[in-house]
């Protein structure tokens, strides 16, 4: 069935330190993926997305590639702030004419200064 | 601010009784989503509208339904709530079903004692 497996968390980095939560995916077809944010006592929001294999999604310094061979989609950013520290979601849509999204338990990235 | 507002903030019952929660999406969007957002599931879909239509179900527990109003509000009632049932109930929509960037409210946040 489809499934979004991302590292356990929680992550704690120091500021202007490298990032990387990892994402592995199951799915049918050939599904979008997507890393939402959730910041304390707020909704989610789309961090980043890409629709097709090799494609790179970035935004705020974060970057993630579509790699259909290992099925993943990594997160990563260069340097981490202090307000990046929120809880992070990795995420697919099926792909196969189902359009919700299935996604991982979520990572929780504290940044100390 | 997202755009969708779901209330209320925050439910505190008994088990056994019934509950419903409320979401009204962004302006325009047709689809809406529910989600149950839990420490030991993470966030689970529950079921999707599009336009009044049901068009997808996801883990939704027999106890709970919901449907979509022509104004395209929702409600998704939970009846004879088990303890269980605690939880942070998330509604997202969206424009149209292939886009895949879902925009979340801040949730509800259902206590069941």
């Amino acid at each position: 069935g489809n499934s979004v497996t991302q590292m356990e968390g929680p992550v704690t980095l120091s500021e202007e330190a490298f990032l990387t939560i990892n994402c592995t995916y199951t799915a049918t077809g050939y599904p979008s993926l997507f890393w939402y944010v959730q910041y304390p006592g707020e909704g989610l929001q789309l961090l980043l997305k890409a629709t097709k294999a090799d494609d790179k999604g970035s935004n705020k310094g974060f970057e993630a590639t579509y790699r259909k061979e290992t099925t993943s989609f990594h997160l990563e950013k260069g340097s981490v702030q202090v307000s990046d520290s929120a809880v992070y979601f990795c995420a697919h849509n099926s792909g196969a004419g189902s359009y919700q999204l299935t996604f991982g338990k979520g990572t929780k990235l504290s940044v100390i200064p | 601010d997202s755009g969708v507002t779901q209330t209320p903030k925050h439910l505190i019952t008994a088990t056994g009784q019934r509950v419903t929660l409320r979401c009204s999406p962004r302006s325009g969007d047709l689809s809406v989503y529910w989600y149950q957002q839990s420490l030991d599931q993470g966030l689970q879909f529950l079921i999707q509208y599009y336009n009044g239509e049901e068009r997808a179900k996801g883990n939704i527990l027999e106890r709970f339904s919901a449907q979509q109003f022509p104004d395209l509000h929702s409600e998704l009632n939970l009846s004879s709530l088990e303890l269980g049932d605690s939880a942070l109930y998330f509604c997202a929509s969206s424009v149209d079903l292939q886009n895949g960037e879902l925009f979340f409210g801040e949730g509800s946040r259902l206590t069941v004692l």
